[in-house]
């Protein structure tokens, strides 16, 4: 079936370093979108991207598609205890409506 | 700030017993969705409803669920027969268009005892 992976699962840092979580799929996306939940609360939408290699940037957080739409990457500069929470990547497959969710990236932030 | 808002945000109920999650989209949106995710886990795609009918479903979504868009704002979920696996947060979703981006509410935390 249709499959959206991410890695790493969980990531503990200190605040002030640097955070990467991939996103993999096993078939082509039309696009993609990143969403972020803090602990008890619902997904929030952070960006889409649509075209092949786009870069976004949102202040700390670097949003990347790669070039053959099957992986994208979301980079945060300097973490901040306020970015604790679970990122997920969801990718739309076709021009279906759906967007199938990755299980989801935690990040823990020492203060 | 428009909103998703959902009721009730806890809801406990006996296996076999229906039960009906409520959402209110955002009032100018036109695609609504629900999603469940079950505790620590991904959120996983249930229903997508636009112009009055089912536009997809997952295999999650067997003859037990039911969506309804009785009036003008509401948009529900209705599980018939529940089962303790069913035990999740259900969110409900909407989007202006097919393409943007989803708006959340808070979620139903379903409780099958």
């Amino acid at each position: 079936g249709q499959q959206v992976m991410q890695i790493p699962q969980y990531q503990h840092v200190q605040e002030g370093e640097d955070f990467t979580t991939y996103c993999n799929s096993s078939t082509t996306l039309s696009n993609i979108q990143w969403y972020k939940q803090r602990p008890g609360g619902h997904p929030v939408f952070l960006i889409q991207l649509v075209k092949s290699g786009e870069v976004k940037k949102q202040k700390r957080l670097t949003f990347q598609f790669g070039e053959a739409k099957k992986n994208s990457s979301l980079h945060i500069t300097a973490t901040q205890t306020t970015d604790v929470g679970t990122y997920f990547c969801a990718g739309r497959i076709g021009n279906g409506q759906n967007f199938v969710f990755g299980p989801g990236t935690r990040l823990s932030v020492l203060p | 700030e428009p909103e998703v808002t959902q009721t009730p945000s806890h809801q406990v109920t006996q296996m076999g017993q229906e039960v009906i999650l409520r959402c209110v989209p955002i009032s100018n949106h036109l695609y609504f969705y629900w999603y469940r995710q079950i505790l620590g886990q991904k959120v996983e795609f249930l229903v997508s409803f636009y112009n009055n009918e089912i536009s997809e479903k997952s295999e999650i979504f067997d003859d037990q669920f039911s969506v309804e868009r009785p009036d003008g704002s509401n948009f529900t979920l209705k599980i018939r027969s529940t089962k303790l696996e069913d035990s999740a947060m259900y969110f409900c979703a909407s989007t202006w268009q097919m393409n943007t981006e989803a708006f959340f509410g808070q979620g139903t935390r379903l409780t099958v005892v």
